[in-house]
């Protein structure tokens, strides 16, 4: 695995539930992203934070709050969701957020929403 | 949108014998990345080529990139069946200003022993 680590790796919530994802990455990086990765679709972007601030948030629903209390801690908090979002949420980590380098993947959430 | 896009879908065949896979995205990029993914898992960094190279190699892997055609190929050589996963691409946009990546939808690759 790499040096990001994600907690936990398998959920089940139901829709009313209120849970948390949680990231953490032990690479020295200052940015951290979240990626949502559905059945038969493209990862998707959700958010980018770069020293504990947002810097882009991709549209995503408000049932979707995340939070960076450090540059080494990323969370997904997660709130009254629907079955369409079950899916695989992977949190990545980069030196910076502007850099074009390539991100460090964690091995992912599956979550899965009833 | 800048979606990168895989071709093959997927992808059998046989230990020993070479695969390429193929990727097009729609606009002017700062870099393209290859990533495997075995199931259900985190994504692995394979290679990242810039937009002024045409060829990288690392180990069995060697990509090229074709930015007049807005394309790229992964090659694999002499493939072992643990190389079984799937190969997404992924582009970051030139002139962003955070270093976003775009995934395609992948090929997935089987590697019969």
């Amino acid at each position: 695995e790499t040096g990001v680590t994600q907690t936990p790796r398998h959920l089940v919530m139901g829709m009313t539930n209120k849970k948390s994802l949680k990231c953490e990455q032990h690479l020295g990086h200052n940015a951290m992203y979240w990626y949502k990765q559905s059945a038969k679709k493209p990862l998707e972007l959700m958010f980018v934070y770069s020293l504990e601030e947002r810097v882009e948030n991709n549209s995503v629903p408000s049932r979707f709050s995340p939070e960076c209390p450090n540059s080494s801690h990323l969370f997904l908090h997660l709130h009254t969701l629907q079955p369409e979002d079950s899916a695989l949420y992977l949190c990545a980590s980069s030196q910076d957020s502007k850099t074009s380098g390539a991100p460090f993947f964690g091995p992912g959430t599956r979550l899965t929403v009833l | 949108s800048q979606q990168g896009e895989e071709d093959p879908q997927a992808l059998s065949i046989q230990e020993g014998e070479n695969a390429t896979m193929n990727c097009s995205y729609k606009t002017s990029i700062n870099n393209l990345q290859w990533y495997r993914q075995n199931s259900g898992r985190g994504l692995v960094h394979l290679i990242l080529i810039r937009s002024n190279e045409r060829e990288k190699h690392s180990g069995r892997l060697r990509v090229t990139l074709d930015t007049s055609k807005k394309s790229s190929s992964l090659l694999i050589t002499a493939s072992r069946a643990a190389d079984t996963a799937s190969y997404f691409c992924a582009t970051v946009g030139a002139g962003g200003a955070t270093n976003k990546l775009i995934f395609g939808t992948g090929t997935l690759l089987a590697v019969q022993p």
